[in-house]
């Protein structure tokens, strides 16, 4: 089984709409983050938790929202979804202990908004 | 705005052949610089990290060169294979308050490298 898991990984819906993603892990790690990924512009941040009362933006949290339900628990929401959030959606986990832990990654979620 | 800057935005190779890819950063309070790999289908996974103390780090084929008074880091992949084809991302972290530690990503070279 993998160590984090994103459901759905393919999800097709109408503008307007409100969309979940959710993901979980069994690293027993601390930090969980949301990214996308869009061609030619990389990973940018949206959303990170460094623990389950601690909820950050990042650099692109407009239109977007989080919920962390648990430590294992992380959960990206699109209120009111709109074409130009169509991208490739990535969870992440890191350890809090040592200065330069890892992220680890999902498989990520292909979310097309038509 | 914190960025880095990653070139070429794609690059194909022949079989044992050498895959330079490059990044520049303007932020002098980054200390990591992480690269990470993404096969199709699948997340980013770390593949190698320097910090700015050394010039140079080595892992098997793959190889990163820093240099600080430049602010560049390059990532060599030295007798590329097929099974090397996938996405590279630089990335930096810095560390100064309210930094939250957090990664910034270079937009990414995708490799292809011929049999």
């Amino acid at each position: 089984d993998a160590d984090v898991t994103q459901t759905p990984r393919n999800r097709i819906t109408k503008t307007g709409k409100r969309i979940m993603l959710e993901c979980s892990q069994t690293k027993g790690h601390d930090r969980m983050y949301w990214y996308r990924q869009d061609p030619g512009l990389g990973l940018r941040l949206i959303y990170y938790s460094f623990d389950v009362k601690d909820i950050n933006k990042g650099e692109i949290s407009d239109g977007y929202s989080v919920s962390r339900q648990a430590q294992a628990k992380f959960s990206l929401s699109l209120e009111s979804a709109i074409p130009n959030q169509t991208a490739l959606y990535f969870c992440a986990t890191s350890a809090r202990t040592g200065s330069n832990q890892p992220q680890h990654f999902g498989d990520g979620t292909r979310l097309s908004i038509l | 705005q914190q960025q880095v800057k990653q070139s070429p935005q794609s690059l194909i190779v022949q079989k044992g052949g050498i895959s330079i890819i490059n990044c520049a950063y303007e932020n002098t309070a980054f200390d990591y610089f992480p690269w990470y790999q993404q096969f199709p289908g699948k997340g980013p996974a770390l593949l190698i990290a320097i910090r700015p103390d050394v010039s140079e780090k080595k892992e098997g084929r793959f190889t990163i060169s820093f240099n600080k008074s430049a602010k560049q880091f390059s990532l060599h992949i030295m007798d590329s294979q097929p099974g090397d084809s996938a996405t590279y991302f630089c990335a930096a972290r810095a560390d100064f308050r309210g930094s939250a530690r957090q990664l910034t990503f270079g937009s990414g070279t995708q490799l292809t490298v011929l049999p």
